[in-house]
């Protein structure tokens, strides 16, 4: 079965700082996908990025960046130039590649409480 | 990209009680999923929810508690049956959007509280 592993279940960084939260994973598959969400206290699920695991090329989307380590499974978020906005749980999650039945559903790790201090 | 509309939003319920939530997405889709958030937890998946056929559910979600409806592309409920306290939690609605590439799509999720 597939597991998602977040070992740090908090995280602090200064506004305007980077910060890199961990995600490791462990599956036999050779396809899926891999996605960071964001919680804020409101408890919209905000999808933050999505990996494709046949692509080598890390992720970004603008501040979020990732580092996606095949070999290792480990699927690391980048936050850059943090802001108080940012300020949320942090969920690491894996999701097979095909569709059908309960295999199309997220994986979610524990999450990472992240503070932005100003 | 999708629109998934749940409610209610929060609910305050007796024990024993039962109680239904809804969810709404803005296209069809062929699979939907309820998740439960128990307080500062991970989301679980309680089951898959097929347009006409039976819901598949996770391990330790069983049907008579945990009843799915799907009657057709866009909408499903989830019904919390006979609540007890360790049932507060908050249940997510989710879909996948319409192109297709891997993510999940969520509502806001219904805040359940059961004294």
């Amino acid at each position: 079965a597939q597991t998602v592993t977040q070992s740090q279940p908090e995280m602090s960084v200064q506004e305007a700082e980077t910060v890199t939260l961990s995600c490791t994973y462990d599956t036999s598959e050779s396809d899926y996908y891999l996605f960071w969400y964001k919680q804020p206290p409101s408890r919209q699920m905000i999808l933050v990025i999505r990996q494709e695991a046949y692509k080598q090329q890390n992720a970004t989307e603008n501040r979020f960046s990732v580092n996606f380590q095949k070999a290792a499974k480990s699927f690391s978020l980048k936050i850059s130039d943090s802001q108080l906005g940012d300020a949320a749980m942090y969920f690491c999650a894996y999701r097979p590649w095909g569709y059908g039945g309960s295999q199309g559903n997220l994986i979610f790790g524990k999450g990472t409480k992240l503070s932005v201090k100003p | 990209s999708a629109v998934i509309s749940q409610k209610p939003s929060r609910d305050i319920c007796q024990r024993g009680t039962s109680l239904t939530i809804q969810c709404q997405v803005d296209s069809q889709v062929t699979m939907m999923f309820w998740y439960r958030q128990q307080p500062g937890q991970s989301l679980t998946l309680i089951a898959t929810a097929n347009q006409g056929s039976e819901a598949t559910y996770e391990s330790g979600f069983v049907i008579d508690k945990f009843p799915i409806s799907r009657p057709n592309l866009t909408f499903s409920t989830l019904t919390v049956s006979n609540m007890s306290p360790e049932d507060s939690s908050i249940y997510l609605c989710s879909a996948p959007g319409q192109t297709n590439t891997g993510e999940l799509f969520f509502g806001e999720g219904s805040r359940l509280t059961v004294l």
